[in-house]
């Protein structure tokens, strides 16, 4: 069964430097999500991603945050100077062929800023 | 703000009883609903969906609920199983792109 994936699982940085999570949505997607969870809080929306520009966001997704699609296959979210506060699962998600259908999750990054 | 909630943030159910999850939604905008199971460590798992236009959706021992009067959602678990035991969210979809995730209900599954 096809299924998104993420890397690194893990990742721990010093505060104010950059990072770049990495996902391989499903292939036959076109529609692509990033979500964050804090530690024992609900999952929240990041940003949304289509024909290759972004189609959401939210208040969250600051000047710091960027996404990309690289090539055919890879969504990337960069966060440029980390903070502590951006300690976080980051999840990354896709979704078939219109926006409003099932958005499948990959199994995350624990992201740790020091 | 308009906002997805959980009634109840944990449930215990003994295996092989019937469990219910229940979810207040307050935006009447709102046309699409799911509900996600967390295991420990890992992303959230799609169990079931539901849009405005029906009332009820059933999958494999997954039942969904949906109140529209009340603006209430309900997942329902026929004969629960240890493998169960996870933390489930409620979602809805306003806009087609983001998901409002629910606080989540961790359901624990004694034997």
């Amino acid at each position: 069964e096809p299924e998104v994936t993420q890397t690194p699982s893990h990742q721990v940085t010093q505060m104010g430097q950059e990072v770049i999570l990495r996902c391989v949505p499903i292939s036959n997607h076109l529609y692509f999500y990033w979500y964050r969870q804090i530690l024992g809080q609900k999952v929240e929306f990041l940003v949304s991603f289509y024909n290759n520009e972004i189609s959401e966001k939210s208040e969250i997704f600051d000047d710091q945050f960027s996404v990309e699609r690289p090539d055919g296959s890879n969504f990337t979210l960069k966060i440029r100077s980390t903070k502590l506060e951006d300690s976080a699962m980051y999840f990354c998600a896709s979704s078939g062929g219109t926006a409003q259908e099932t958005q499948y999750f990959g199994p995350g990054t624990r992201l740790l800023v020091l | 703000g308009e906002s997805v909630g959980l009634h109840l943030p944990t449930l215990s159910v003994q295996e092989g009883d019937n469990s219910i999850i229940n979810c207040a939604y307050s935006n009447s905008a709102s046309d699409y609903f799911i509900w996600y199971k967390q295991e420990s460590g890992k992303g959230p798992q799609f169990i079931i969906d539901i849009r405005s236009n029906m009332d009820k959706r059933q999958g494999q021992r997954v039942t969904v609920l949906l109140n529209k009067t009340v603006k209430h959602l309900s997942l329902q678990i026929a004969a629960t199983q240890p493998g169960d035991s996870a933390v489930y969210f409620c979602a809805e979809n306003m806009s087609g792109y983001a998901l409002n995730f629910g606080k989540g209900t961790s359901l624990l599954v004694t034997p």
